[in-house]
């Protein structure tokens, strides 16, 4: 199955600068990875996904990149904001027999904007 | 609202008893999935739906755990004999596709303590 690691665990930006979340995962066949962002007591919800014919995508101020070959992908949001605060989870898919697919999340980020 | 609709939004019961929880989907989403969360944890993927069939189901669902989804449209998560480590956040999740790759649309969540 999918082993996905998220690191920070935590972090504190002061406003204005930049955050950079890091992933990696284990199953090569995996092509698509989403990142969801989960405010406090809030369902997670998606922000941004990149697929893996690309190697980066942006949305306004948040970006994402992916190493297929290192198979790591990551977060980037530019001048960060106090509603920027939030847990962000990455994820990437684990395939199985019979067209089952589900996702595998990592453990979170806590990011802080502190204004 | 339209979104994916939990029942209930927190429920308490004591260890050995019952407990079912209710997911409605997006109406036209055909996939389903049943995620728990624990604090700090990101989302872990306990069964999955594609339409009534039900095509995977996680190691870390005992037989204490049931799920159904008639019909293929709302769904039922029962957990037997409940236990105080059951305690968790139950995230119900709903998307169209066929193979894979597609935005997961959480529903609130059933806060789930076992005392």
């Amino acid at each position: 199955g999918e082993n996905v690691e998220q690191h920070p665990s935590t972090l504190s930006v002061q406003e204005g600068d930049s955050a950079v979340i890091k992933c990696t995962y284990s199953d090569s066949a995996s092509n698509y990875f989403p990142w969801y962002k989960q405010e406090l007591g809030k369902r997670p919800q998606l922000i941004i996904d990149i697929r893996s014919n690309v190697g980066e995508k942006k949305d306004q101020r948040i970006a994402v990149t992916l190493n297929k070959t290192a198979k790591h992908f990551s977060l980037h949001i530019t001048e960060t904001q106090p509603e920027d605060s939030a847990v962000y989870f990455c994820a990437a898919p684990a395939y199985s027999g019979a067209g089952s697919y589900q996702l595998t999340f990592g453990k979170g980020t806590k990011l802080s904007v502190i204004p | 609202d339209t979104g994916v609709s939990q029942n209930p939004r927190h429920k308490i019961t004591k260890r050995g008893q019952n407990v079912t929880f209710r997911c409605d989907p997006i109406s036209e989403h055909n996939r389903l999935y049943w995620y728990r969360q624990t604090l700090g944890q990101g989302p872990e993927f306990l069964t999955y739906f594609q339409n009534e069939a039900q095509l995977e189901k996680s190691r870390l669902l005992s037989d204490r755990f049931s799920a159904e989804r008639p019909k293929g449209s709302f769904s039922t998560l029962e957990i037997q004999r409940t236990e105080q480590g059951d305690s968790a956040m139950y995230l119900c999740a709903s998307s169209f596709g066929r193979t894979g790759g597609e935005k997961l649309f959480f529903g609130s969540g059933t806060q789930l303590s076992v005392l």
